[in-house]
């Protein structure tokens, strides 16, 4: 199986602050990556496929990066409602697998 | 709107069966790939299983966890998909979600796009 490594596991931020999570993974998976966003209780929601493509209706200041074993979101201004955990996850083979998670805490 | 919701989670004994189905609407669950996700308590999300659509063959692939306990099926005409788990574990104990698949343009993956609420599976004697 191949292993996607978040880091960090959380961090504290001020809104409008640019944050910046990376994921990495335990083999080369192109650019077959996928960024979720997490409230606590709600569903995931998708925000990025493709390691760099947003999602629509997913606002600007999302943006994802990176293909082989090395990616990033970046969340630039953050906002109050951007608050969340959010995980990595890739589908270039099967079985499906995410990060650990990421907590974005306000500071 | 795309929407799912999933229902049928609940208490169940371990070593018992439950269904768990997913009601899609919004669009046309014939042209999609479903999947069922699952996260136990205060942990992370876990892949359970996909079904393709028939267009692509109609058949499921499962996460080695749950391989040969757990089938999901699809009804197209009534836009509904379903988990059946069966030889329930405690460790199976988790908010199941169903998720809409779409095919990634001019690749064989599936991506995952639109996710239901989810339904608590609570397994224990």
């Amino acid at each position: 199986d191949i292993q996607m490594t978040q880091s960090p596991s959380s961090l504290s931020a001020s809104v409008g602050d640019r944050v910046t999570i990376t994921c990495r993974a335990s083999q080369g998976i192109n650019n077959y990556l996928a960024w979720f966003q997490q409230k606590p209780g709600k569903a995931p929601k998708s925000l990025i496929y493709a390691a760099s493509s947003l999602q629509s209706g997913v606002p600007s200041r999302f943006s994802g990066s990176g293909s082989g074993t090395d990616f990033s979101l970046s969340i630039s201004g953050l906002q109050p409602e951007d608050f969340a955990t959010y995980y990595c996850q890739q589908y270039y083979t099967f079985p499906w697998t995410f990060g650990q998670g990421t907590n974005v805490e306000i500071k | 709107d795309v929407q799912l919701v999933e229902s049928g989670g609940g208490l169940v004994q371990p070593g018992r069966a439950l269904t768990l189905s997913c009601r899609a609407s919004g669009f046309n669950l014939g042209d999609h790939g479903m999947s069922w996700f699952r996260q136990a308590p205060g942990k992370g999300l876990q892949w359970v299983g996909f079904i393709r659509n028939k267009l692509y063959g109609g058949t499921a692939q499962y996460a080695a966890s749950v391989q040969g306990r757990f089938t999901i099926s699809r009804d197209d005409s009534t836009s509904l998909a379903s988990l059946h788990m069966d030889s329930l574990k405690i460790e199976d104990t988790a908010v199941y979600y169903c998720a809409r698949l779409s095919r990634v343009p001019y690749t064989s993956s599936w991506l995952a796009d639109s996710w239901g609420p989810g339904t608590l599976v609570t397994v224990s004697s």
